[in-house]
């Protein structure tokens, strides 16, 4: 019963480097999100996925792009790390769609704790 | 734009007591609105989600209420107990079909159930 699981739960990287988080949901579901979260300022919406092959930007997505690799996967990368990405980074799921499925919640992972130095 | 705003931010109180917790939106054109609950290092778990066309929900101890036209959501907690003691998030979502929706959240209350 695994849910939302990602990876790395930790990560300490230097400024300028780049790295992949990655974001796998065993629920069958359409939509996934990509969010941060940071003291002060709650979680805010980075990137979204309707569905297989679509994705969207949220509130703040500048210096990230994602990759909806499949149904399951959906991965977030920072192409040249800033201090300013130091952040809590969660992923989300939702089963989407219309009707019956569009008022289901969101499902979370524990998160991933970046550090950029 | 879509702003949530929770009060208070904090609150601590004597096991058994039941409290309300405070959430408030400026777009009434919301979907559904959900509230979570987050313990320390770990992620979110939904609690309760409020349909746009409903007035509350409630799952065992919790209730969570919306007025659309007054921008307010409460979540009732009965009985409190030292186990409810983490941050609790409301959140808004407002779009309204193809299930895409982000959602909106506010900052949390930070809640202590005292033994």
């Amino acid at each position: 019963n695994a849910g939302v699981t990602q990876t790395p739960k930790f990560q300490v990287l230097k400024t300028g480097q780049s790295m992949t988080l990655q974001c796998a949901q065993d629920m069958n579901h359409n939509s996934m999100y990509w969010y941060r979260q940071d003291p002060g300022m709650g979680l805010r919406l980075i990137y979204y996925s309707a569905s297989e092959g679509t994705t969207d930007k949220g509130e703040v997505p500048n210096g990230y792009n994602v990759s909806r690799l499949n149904k399951r996967e959906f991965s977030l990368r920072l192409e040249s790390a800033a201090p300013s990405q130091t952040s809590v980074y969660f992923c989300a799921s939702r089963p989407g769609g219309t009707g019956v499925y569009s008022n289901q919640p969101q499902h979370f992972g524990d998160g991933t704790r970046l550090s950029i130095l | 734009k879509q702003e949530v705003t929770q009060i208070p931010a904090a609150l601590s109180v004597p096991e058994g007591e039941n409290l309300v917790l405070n959430c408030s939106f400026t777009d009434s054109a919301i979907y559904n609105l959900q509230w979570f609950r987050q313990d320390p290092g770990k992620g979110l778990t939904s609690l309760l989600l409020i349909q746009s066309s409903q007035r509350e929900q409630t799952s065992g101890r919790l209730n969570a209420s919306l007025d659309k036209s007054s921008g307010r959501s409460t979540l009732y907690i009965a009985a409190s107990q030292p186990g409810d003691s983490a941050t609790y998030l409301c959140a808004g979502s407002g779009y309204s079909g193809g299930g895409a929706d982000g959602l909106t959240f506010g900052k949390g209350t930070h809640l202590i159930i005292q033994p």
